[in-house]
Order: C-alpha cells, then structure tokens, then sequence
C-alpha cells in the first residue's frame, strides 16, 4: 500500500532547541495532518493543511504542505519539557476516500 | 461533551478466546475506524465503517470482524485471539464524508498469551 515515509524516527535534542520533522511521498495528497501522542493516550490533532503552500500555526507549532502536494514539514520552536512525544503525519490522497494514511512517526526526546 | 471512548482500557487474554473491544462515540459522526498500533508500523487500519450496516476491510483485517448496528457503536472482534493480535488498539472517528480529520480514543491495550 501506499506509504508516508517520516523523519526522523527519532529525535534527541537540548530544552530551548528549535525542532524540525516532515514527511514525504510518492503520492499527491490534499489534507496533510499533524498529530502528537503521549504515553497511555490516543493521537491528538494539532494542525490540519488543506491547500498547497499552505502554512499554518499552533502556538509555537508550525506545519506546512509542501507545494508539490507531496510532503509536509512540521517545526516546533523553543521546545519545552512536554513536548516529548510521539509526532505523527498522515495524509489523505487525491482522488480516494475519507482513508487516512499516517507515518511511522517521530520520537522527540528533550534533554534536561 | 461529545466523547469517544474505549474499553476495556486494558486486556489480558488466552490464544483462540474470542474478544471484544468496545468503542463508543457520542459525536453523531457517521465515520468511525479501527487501527492498531506496533512498534515500527505506526498505525494501521482494521476496519472502518461510514455508517449504520455499513463495514469495510482496512489494511490488517484478517483476524478482526467489526458490526456497525448503530451510530454510537463500532466494536471490533478477535474471533480466535492470536498472539500475533497482541497491540494497543485506538479507535477513531471522522466527520461524513469530508477531508475532516479523524479523532481518537485513548486506546485499549491488548495483550494475548
């Protein structure tokens, strides 16, 4: 089936740092989402993209859908102690039904 | 507040049992899904349905059955549990028809011996 590949799996980084993750694929899609888990609970939504080039922002959350329709980034700016989680895309592809595609995800770690 | 919720939250059961996890919405959303979710696979779709009697096959759904009787209700069953089904299970639902994002429940964590 059709994949969205999400990097990095993983990533260790000091509290304050900037964070950057995307995901990308073979595919055009037209809604790209950003969703972020923690332990014991299910993905919670943060951001939503619908049109190409878009850019929009969650507090210190920022999420863009690539102009080629085929990649999304996710930034996080002065990371916090509770942004640890997991960060997962997904995407709904052009011309499909409401099926939603997600990636692998990415592990943030922040170091004290 | 509408909610969707899970249970049980967690389940420990013997191969060949049949099990049923419950998942219940109270959003009125005619879309709801099952994925489970493993280590190095992310999430992957069971099954999902977009109405009342209305079931369909997802990715992993060999193993699973889900019955939609109702808007509220969409339980998935584990005919014969394998260790293999051992996972944490989310379920989600999504408004009808739209590129609407889908939202999820906390999860049940099954675990088969």
């Amino acid at each position: 089936g059709q994949q969205l590949n999400q990097s990095p799996q993983s990533m260790f980084i000091q509290e304050g740092e900037d964070v950057s993750m995307n995901c990308t694929s073979s595919s055009i899609f037209n809604t790209w989402l950003w969703y972020k888990q923690e332990p014991g609970e299910g993905p919670v939504l943060l951001i939503a993209l619908y049109k190409a080039g878009e850019l929009t922002s969650n507090g210190r959350l920022t999420a863009q859908f690539g102009i080629t329709r085929k990649d999304s980034f996710l930034n996080i700016s002065a990371s916090i102690p509770s942004d640890v989680g997991i960060y997962f895309c997904a995407g709904r592809q052009m011309n499909r039904d409401d099926k939603i595609i997600f990636g692998k995800g990415t592990r943030l770690h922040i170091l004290p | 507040d509408a909610e969707i919720t899970q249970s049980p939250r967690h389940k420990i059961t013997e191969t060949g049992r049949q099990v049923t996890l419950a998942c219940h919405q109270t959003w009125n959303h005619n879309n709801m899904f099952w994925y489970r979710q493993d280590l190095g696979h992310g999430l992957r779709l069971i099954h999902y349905s977009y109405g009342v009697q209305d079931t369909n096959k997802g990715e992993v759904s060999d193993g699973y059955s889900v019955s939609r009787s109702n808007t509220e209700d969409l339980p998935l069953t584990l005919e014969s549990a394998a260790s293999s089904q051992t996972s944490v299970y989310f379920c989600a639902h999504q408004v009808f028809c739209s590129n609407q994002p889908q939202h999820f429940g906390d999860g049940t964590r099954l675990s088969i011996l």
